[in-house]
Order: C-alpha cells, then structure tokens, then sequence
C-alpha cells in the first residue's frame, strides 16, 4: 500500500519569493508521482508529473519538482511565486504495476501568497 | 474540447436520505474515478471504471453507496441513506485508458447532510 505525507498544511510567502511545497511517500513498489493543483472554485488540475527519465520535472508556469528515490520526496519548488499561484497543491503517486492507474492522495498544502 | 461535467454542484440533505450525483466524462475517455474530498483531506478514490466495468471499488462503502457507468459514458453515485460523515464534496475524473494517462477532474459536488 502506499500514503503520502505533505509535511505542511499551509504556507504563507511574498510575492516574487521562492517557495517550496514538500512530499514524502511511502510504498513497497516503484510509483508514478504528481502534482496538481486547485486553485479557488475550480477543479484540480495536473501541473505535473514524473513517470519515467530525468528526475527534474518542470511545469509551463514555472513550478518544478524532483524525485529523489532514495528519500522517497516529490518537493515542488518555483523560484519567484506570484499572487496567481495562491491555491491547494496536492502530491500524489500511483503504483507502476497496477494498471487501474488509482491515484493516493496527500492532505494538502494551502499556498498563499501574499503582496 | 468540453470538460468533466458533474452536477449539481451542491446538496444539502438531511441525514438518512437519499442523493444521487451524476458525472459525464470527456468524451472518449474510458477510464471513470469517482474520489470523495472530506474537508482538509485529499481526495480518495471510492470506485473507478474502465468502459462499463468497474476496475476498483475497494473502499466504496457498499451498504450505502452505489454506482454504475451505462453504455460506458455518464455514471451515476448514488448514496442511501446517507449519514453526517457524507459530507465531503465528490469528485469525478476521466482520463483515456492507459495507466499514465493524465486524470481530469470536474468541478465537483459539495455535498452537505445535516
């Protein structure tokens, strides 16, 4: 079985500082992670995703994250955060070898970014 | 390109009766999730379907939740009778078929029972 951990349930940042959201995981097989994210009154939607290849992910708006195996984290980072990236951010994995593709979620991370 | 459509977006009910949330997923997608967000929770997947079949429905609670996918296309949760600790807001997601496939989510119904 697997579970996510999202170390902090809120993070509050100035605008155009760097932030970084993290995530651990736990599981006994080799996983697929992901980030999407909720902004106010809409759907979650994937920002990003790590399945295969280089460790370093990037999204189009600037957020990146890292698998790192042996620490078993999936943090989520962006340089310079802007007020449009307030919003819940959530980290999550599926097992390679389940083809059903079931996703296992994390609480949550509130990103707020203040002016 | 339309995206996940569900509705309504919200209900409220008193406990013990019943409620039904309808979910249509993009079109061509054959792969069906139905997760339920228990506020300050993330979500948790209740049933996924491929096609008409279900996949997974391991932690749906089965003596009072329900779903099916008809022809393989809308799908319909059903909750009866549902209890205070319903409350959550549910989601529907859809995604092509093959495991890496991204999921989309629709806008979700905030289901309140009192």
């Amino acid at each position: 079985a697997q579970s996510v951990t999202q170390l902090d349930s809120q993070v509050p940042v100035f605008e155009e500082a760097p932030v970084e959201l993290r995530c651990n995981y736990s599981s006994s097989v080799s996983v697929y992670l992901f980030w999407y994210v909720q902004y106010p009154n809409q759907g979650l939607q994937l920002l990003l995703k790590y399945l295969s290849g280089s460790t370093l992910v990037e999204s189009i708006n600037g957020f990146e994250a890292e698998f790192n195996k042996s620490q078993t984290s999936f943090h989520l980072r962006k340089p310079s955060v802007h007020i449009s990236d307030t919003a819940e951010y959530f980290c999550a994995v599926s097992d390679r070898d389940n083809q059903g593709g079931k996703l296992i979620f994390g609480q949550g991370t509130e990103l707020s970014v203040k002016p | 390109e339309a995206g996940v459509a569900q509705s309504p977006r919200y209900k409220i009910i008193e406990k013990r009766q019943s409620v039904a949330f309808w979910c249509n997923p993009i079109s061509g997608h054959a792969t069906l999730y139905w997760y339920q967000q228990i506020l300050g929770q993330g979500p948790k997947l209740l049933i996924q379907f491929q096609n008409n079949g279900v996949v997974d429905d391991s932690q749906l609670p089965k003596d009072r939740f329900s779903a099916e996918r008809l022809k393989g296309v809308d799908s319909t949760l059903k909750i009866q009778p549902a209890k205070l600790e319903d409350s959550a807001v549910y989601l529907c997601a859809s995604s092509r078929m093959l495991l890496t496939d991204t999921q989309y989510f629709g806008p979700g119904t905030r289901l309140t029972v009192l």
